[in-house]
């Protein structure tokens, strides 16, 4: 069964403090790995699409990389506007010439000043 | 620019009930995707949508459609309604699918009680 599974549930560090939060998935024909953040009361925001592994982007803080099972999202220097719940979500090779789209259940992220 | 305009923002509806939830995407973006939200199960995909065009479809029952118009408004049905359907429903909307990478804009979603 298609699963992605987001560690740790919850995470929270000082202001400056860099961490990694993880994303790893078992699927079969992974077609793109995304990642979002969203605040709450909101529609998330997107960050970042990766293909292949071996792959990083960089936004800001922020920097993704992929490997064949497992994605890591690195926050460098995080400031309290970082504190966001984030979300990653595979996308797959599904039956019938279709794509599924699988998200795993979040890290929520809180920096404190 | 105006981003992603979801209608209505919020929805009470009564078990058996039909309902439909429009998306009105960026001007000029013609991918819209729609996702379910809940507490319990997260953010799952419901449908991907580009130039008028089901892409993808999620793992969801027959009672939830949804379609594009030729002006990339789009629009999701959700039939026979159920105490588990009550969520927040997001839409997205890009200039292309979304595995070509380009920036994904959400909704702020359409927040539907059923009872």
């Amino acid at each position: 069964e298609d699963q992605v599974t987001q560690s740790p549930e919850a995470l929270r560090l000082q202001e400056g403090e860099s961490s990694s939060l993880n994303c790893s998935y078992t699927v079969s024909g992974l077609r793109g790995l995304f990642w979002y953040r969203q605040d709450p009361g909101k529609g998330p925001e997107f960050l970042f699409t990766l293909y292949s592994a071996g792959e990083e982007k960089e936004k800001e803080r922020l920097k993704a990389t992929l490997t064949k099972k497992e994605s890591f999202l690195h926050i460098t220097a995080p400031k309290p506007e970082d504190s966001a719940t984030y979300l990653c979500a595979v996308q797959a090779r599904g039956q019938g010439g279709s794509e599924k789209l699988v998200f795993g259940k979040g890290t929520k992220l809180t920096v404190n000043p | 620019k105006a981003g992603v305009t979801q209608t209505p923002r919020y929805l009470i509806k009564t078990r058996g009930q039909q309902v439909t939830l429009s998306c009105s995407p960026i001007s000029g973006h013609r991918s819209v995707s729609w996702y379910q939200q809940t507490p319990g199960q997260g953010l799952q995909f419901l449908f991907e949508y580009f130039s008028e065009t089901q892409r993808n479809k999620g793992n969801f029952p027959g009672r939830f459609s949804g379609r594009q118009f030729s002006n990339s408004r789009s629009e999701m049905n959700v039939s026979t309604l159920e105490l588990g359907d009550s969520a927040l429903y997001l839409c997205a909307s890009s200039l292309a699918p979304r595995l070509t990478g380009g920036t994904q804009y959400f909704g702020p979603g359409t927040r539907l009680l059923v009872l």
